[in-house]
């Protein structure tokens, strides 16, 4: 089965920090991974994903992430925080084998101090 | 383009009242999902359709709880009756091809008092 975990409820960053946000996956076949940032009272939006193509990974906002087979992980980063990324963050992953169903994360929801 | 659309984007009603919620899809996306997000659960599937068939309805919490998709262009999610646990941001997402990028709708809020 599937599962992805993110860790860290919450992370603070100060701004113009990096920004590394976690996740970890489970598959039995190989998987698409995204990741999806949601803005307070709005719905979620696509940051990147990876459908087995590179494993660096550049979404937008200047967010990336890479896929390492190796730790089954996924994590997002961002050189430079800014007031603006302050949001929750989710990981999902897409069982290509199965159902295509999404299984998400958690959610992590991100702070940046001024 | 016009993305996802939901409506209505807040709902208020009271317990034992029927609720239906309504999505329209991207246009030429063939497969739609209909989540819920909560604080204590996150976000959860609840079912699941591809060309207007359901595919996977094992998250559908209840028999209050129905879909249906007449044609490629509109879905509903209806409660009957409605409880206060059933309070959620609700969202309507879909997809070109099942498995590849989801685009979500902006979401009903949903409050059963």
């Amino acid at each position: 089965a599937q599962s992805v975990t993110q860790l860290g409820s919450h992370v603070s960053v100060s701004e113009g920090a990096l920004v590394l946000l976690r996740c970890n996956y489970s598959s039995s076949v190989p998987p698409y991974l995204f990741w999806y940032v949601q803005y307070p009272n709005q719905g979620l939006q696509l940051l990147l994903k990876y459908t087995s193509a590179a494993t660096l990974v550049k979404g937008i906002n200047g967010f990336e992430a890479e896929f390492k087979k190796s730790e089954t992980s996924f994590h997002l980063t961002k050189p430079s925080a800014h007031m603006s990324d302050a949001a929750e963050y989710f990981c999902a992953v897409s069982d290509q084998g199965g159902t295509y169903k999404y299984i998400f994360g958690t959610g992590t929801r991100l702070k940046v101090l001024a | 383009d016009a993305g996802v659309i939901q409506s209505p984007r807040h709902e208020v009603t009271e317990m034992g009242q029927e609720v239906t919620l309504r999505c329209k899809p991207i246009s030429g996306h063939n497969s739609l999902f209909w989540y819920r997000q909560t604080m204590m659960r996150g976000l959860e599937l609840l079912i699941y359709f591809n060309n207007n068939v359901p595919i996977d309805d094992s998250g559908m919490p209840e028999d209050r709880f129905s879909a249906k998709m007449p044609n490629a262009s509109f879905s509903t999610l209806k409660i009957q009756p409605s409880e206060p646990r059933d309070s959620a941001v609700y969202f309507c997402a879909s997809t070109l091809k099942v498995g590849e990028t989801q685009y979500f709708g902006p979401g009903t809020r949903l409050l059963v008092l």
